[in-house]
């Protein structure tokens, strides 16, 4: 079955920390990849997404996502959080052709300490 | 189990007709829903929001008149798709949550509807 796995439910990191939120995905055939943030109270917004080309892909407000198609993972970084990333993120797929049916992880909660 | 239930999954009808699709939150109230569209190949695109007993608040380039929301209630938010033509063939999903002062009410998303416009 198809399907999005983010390992963490919750994270909690001090300002200035690095920070690694995995995706793993069960999807068969080619796939795009997304990664969506939800700051309080507001709705989703794009941090980033791979479609194809590079695997490494930079987005939004310094982060970046790699995909390993091998692993089948698609892991959101950032070097250097900050207080204002205080979010839920959110990793998702769908197929690259045909059924664009979008499949969401369960979302990440990350909780910054000034 | 599912915490949101999104109605129908699928949806093909002519030009024309009026599709309604429905999003009803479970184990929860809801106050706030999202509704969002997804075209092949993008990303998500926040429609409008939601809200329970009030307008909803619909997306720059959304037409209110063509996508008409209701939320009656706090479980019950819907979305109508007036004379649906061809290019409202799209992927809809709802989603609840993020809600609070604290906005510290989890995210769920619905399972999503195709609608396929012939």
């Amino acid at each position: 079955a198809q399907s999005v796995s983010q390992h963490n439910h919750h994270v909690i990191l001090s300002e200035a920390a690095s920070l690694e939120l995995g995706c793993n995905y069960s999807y068969g055939g080619t796939v795009n990849l997304f990664w969506y943030v939800q700051y309080p109270g507001q709705h989703l917004q794009l941090l980033l997404k791979y479609f194809s080309g590079d695997p490494l892909v930079k987005g939004i407000k310094g982060f970046e996502a790699e995909f390993i198609k091998s692993k089948f993972s698609f892991n959101l970084r950032k070097p250097s959080v900050q207080w204002s990333d205080t979010a839920e993120y959110f990793c998702a797929v769908t197929s690259s052709g045909g059924d664009d049916k979008i499949i969401f992880g369960k979302g990440t909660r990350l909780h910054i300490l000034p | 189990g599912a915490v949101v239930s999104q109605h129908p999954s699928r949806v093909i009808c002519k030009s024309g007709t009026s599709v309604k699709i429905e999003c009803r939150s479970l184990d929860f109230q809801a106050t706030t829903m999202f509704w969002y569209r997804q075209f092949p190949k993008q990303s998500l695109m926040l429609m409008a929001t939601s809200n329970e007993g009030s307008k909803a608040t619909y997306e720059q380039g959304v037409e209110k008149d063509k996508f008409l929301i209701n939320h009656a209630s706090l479980t019950l938010s819907t979305l109508t798709v007036t004379s649906a033509h061809p290019e409202d063939s799209s992927f809809y999903i709802c989603s609840t949550g993020g809600q609070g002062s604290l906005g510290n009410q989890p995210q769920h998303f619905g399972d999503g509807t195709r609608l396929s416009i012939l």
